[in-house]
Parts: structure tokens; C-alpha cells; sequence
């Protein structure tokens, strides 16, 4: 089955100062690359995604970017915030349901 | 517009003990699927229903059994439960449409003593 990892598991960056977290995936055949922010004690919620048909996507201070050939993907924050600060998950998507297979998570502290 | 609503919130086990947690969504979604949450393990995918009839085992299903009872509702049955259950458990919803994200539930902490 799919296998997806996350690195760092924990990043702590300094207000205003950018953060990247990197995934990579085994299944060359998924197709669908979602990004998760989850606040302590919270469900985990959509914050960007990419398909396999697009190299990079923004959205305000987000953007995901998608390596199809060496399997890996990527989420950017600019100008951190501390309400930035959380658990992010990568995900990938394979199978015709579409089940999810997740990342380990990233700690992201964004120090005032 | 609910979204997708676990019941219960928490809920303290004993070993061997039974119990069924409940995942409905008003979003009239075809996909439903059940995963837990472990520290430092991300989400593990326990079942899943790809469309109302339908189930399918996912990464974790050993100890668990579902039923979708209608297109809302897609329940998590812990026949006999163990310490190693105690986890956190999402339930989360999809559209059918192509490449669409899930909706997850606001989940249910599980302890087993």
C-alpha cells in the first residue's frame, strides 16, 4: 500500500519567518495531495491541496508544491504567525475511494 | 449544516468490554471512513465505505467491525476492547465528486483500562 513521509516532525521558527514541511510518497499512482492543520484538541481541518496534474498552488501565506517525478511534495508558510502554530499532516490519495493515507504530522511552534 | 457528527465525545472502557461509536453526516457524501490517532503516528485508516452497502478494511482492522447503516450513517463497533484501542477516532466523510477533501468529525477519545 501507500506509504507517506513527513519530516520535520517538530519546526519552530520565529514570527514572520517562513516554514517548510516535506512529504514524500511511495505510490506513483496517487493522485491527490491534501495538506491538514490540526489546533490541539481539534479535528484536523482542509487548509490547501494539490493534484497530480499541477506543479504548485497558493493560497494568501500557503503554498504546496508537487514533484511527481521524485515523489515528494511540500507545504510553505510565509510570514508565520502564532495562530500558525500546530500540527500539519500530509496526505495522499489512492484507491478508488479515495482513502487517505497520512503523513506522521509536524509540530509547528511559531515563537512570538 | 451539521457536517459530520461522532457521538460520544469520551468514553472510558473496560478491557472486554463493548461499545459502538456513532458517525453521521448531512453533507449527503457517497465515502465514509473511520481512522484513529495515535501520538507521533499520524492517522491510520481503520475502514472505510466507498459508497453506501459497501465496506473495505483499511491499514488498522483488527479488533473492529463497521456497518453503514444508510448513506449518513457508518458506525465503529469495538467487539471486545483492549488497552491498545485507547486512541482518539476520527470519523470523516468525502464527496463522490473526483479529488475532493474530507470532512472530518470532531472525534471521539477512547481510554480502555
Amino acid at each position: 500500500g501507500e506509504n507517506v513521509e513527513q519530516h520535520p516532525s517538530t519546526l519552530s521558527v520565529q514570527e514572520g519567518d517562513s516554514a517548510v514541511i516535506k512529504c514524500t510518497y511511495s505510490d506513483s499512482a496517487s493522485n491527490y495531495f491534501p495538506w491538514y492543520k490540526q489546533e490541539l484538541g481539534k479535528r484536523p481541518q482542509l487548509i490547501i491541496d494539490i493534484r497530480s496534474n499541477v506543479g504548485e498552488k497558493k493560497d494568501q501565506r500557503i503554498a504546496v508544491t508537487l514533484n511527481k517525478t521524485a515523489k515528494h511534495f511540500s507545504l510553505h508558510i510565509t510570514e508565520t504567525q502564532p495562530e500558525d502554530s500546530a500540527v500539519y499532516f500530509c496526505a495522499a490519495s489512492i484507491g478508488s475511494a479515495r482513502q487517505l493515507t497520512f503523513g506522521s504530522g509536524t509540530q509547528l511552534t511559531v515563537l512570538p | 449544516n451539521a457536517g459530520v457528527t461522532q457521538t460520544p465525545k469520551f468514553q472510558v472502557l473496560k478491557t472486554g468490554q463493548s461499545m459502538t461509536l456513532q458517525c453521521a453526516q448531512d453533507m449527503n457524501h457517497n465515502s465514509m471512513y473511520w481512522y484513529r490517532q495515535d501520538p507521533g503516528m499520524g492517522l491510520r485508516l481503520i475502514y472505510y465505505s466507498a459508497s453506501e452497502g459497501t465496506t473495505d478494511k483499511g491499514e488498522v482492522p483488527n479488533g473492529y467491525n463497521v456497518s453503514r447503516l444508510n448513506k449518513r450513517e457508518f458506525s465503529l463497533r469495538l467487539e471486545s476492547a483492549a488497552p491498545s484501542q485507547t486512541s482518539v477516532y476520527f470519523c470523516a466523510s468525502r464527496s463522490g465528486q473526483e479529488l475532493y477533501g474530507y470532512t472530518f468529525g470532531s472525534g471521539t477519545r477512547l481510554t480502555v483500562v
